[in-house]
């Protein structure tokens, strides 16, 4: 059963400073990979998605990797701003179209 | 326009009454889903439809009935609920990739739910 594991739970980290949020998957017969965020009380906005064919996705100060042998995903955030301030969730669509989702990190980017 | 709506965005029902959830897309998305989340959780996948078809069900309790009408349109039907079953649900939609497996989804503001 894929279990999707992100670290840390959460993070405060201040502005300006560049942050590292890591993603680990236990099966890596994935279809793709996604990041989100998510405000407290909203749904969910859509990051970055990586399928399992590629290495990395980039979207303005966002970066992600997926190194899908080894069943982890990296999200990079350059120059964190306090509107950063979110839960970032990763989720791992399988083969079979099933999607599962970590956790999350609640980030905080201290002013 | 990039937007899921779902109506209403708060609902309170008794464990006897019978309402239902709407969400609505069109983005042209062939898939459609909905979730539920519990305060502090990530959300879990209950129903995906694909191509107007169920193609998922995460063993869900039949109290709750998912309903998709054409493609633009996603119901959930709601009957006999547990206190337990209050959360906030989440319809999301998305593109079916040339393997047939989801693209990037796309999330509306949720509808809260709380049964009493």
């Amino acid at each position: 059963k894929q279990e999707v594991t992100q670290i840390p739970a959460a993070l405060s980290v201040p502005e300006g400073e560049n942050l590292v949020l890591n993603c680990s998957f236990t099966d890596s017969a994935i279809y793709n990979l996604q990041w989100f965020r998510q405000d407290p009380g909203k749904g969910l906005t859509s990051l970055l998605l990586i399928q399992s064919s590629q290495r990395e996705q980039t979207s303005g100060r966002l970066n992600a990797s997926l190194d899908k042998s080894s069943g982890r995903s990296t999200l990079y955030i350059a120059a964190s701003q306090p509107g950063d301030s979110a839960t970032y969730l990763c989720a791992v669509c399988e083969e079979d179209d099933k999607i599962i989702f970590g956790k999350g990190t609640r980030l905080h980017i201290l002013p | 326009d990039t937007e899921v709506t779902q109506t209403p965005k708060h609902l309170v029902m008794g464990m006897t009454n019978k309402k239902s959830l709407k969400c609505e897309q069109h983005m042209g998305h062939r898939a459609m889903y909905w979730y539920k989340q519990k305060a502090k959780k990530p959300p879990e996948l209950m129903f995906v439809y694909s191509y107007e078809k169920l193609s998922i069900n995460e063993s869900v309790p039949s109290r709750f009935s998912p309903e998709c009408p054409n493609s633009s349109l996603l119901n959930l039907h709601l009957h006999a609920l547990q206190p337990e079953d209050s959360a906030l649900y989440l319809c999301a939609s998305s593109q079916v990739g040339l393997a047939g497996g989801p693209e990037t989804q796309y999330f509306g503001p949720g509808t809260r739910l709380l049964v009493l």
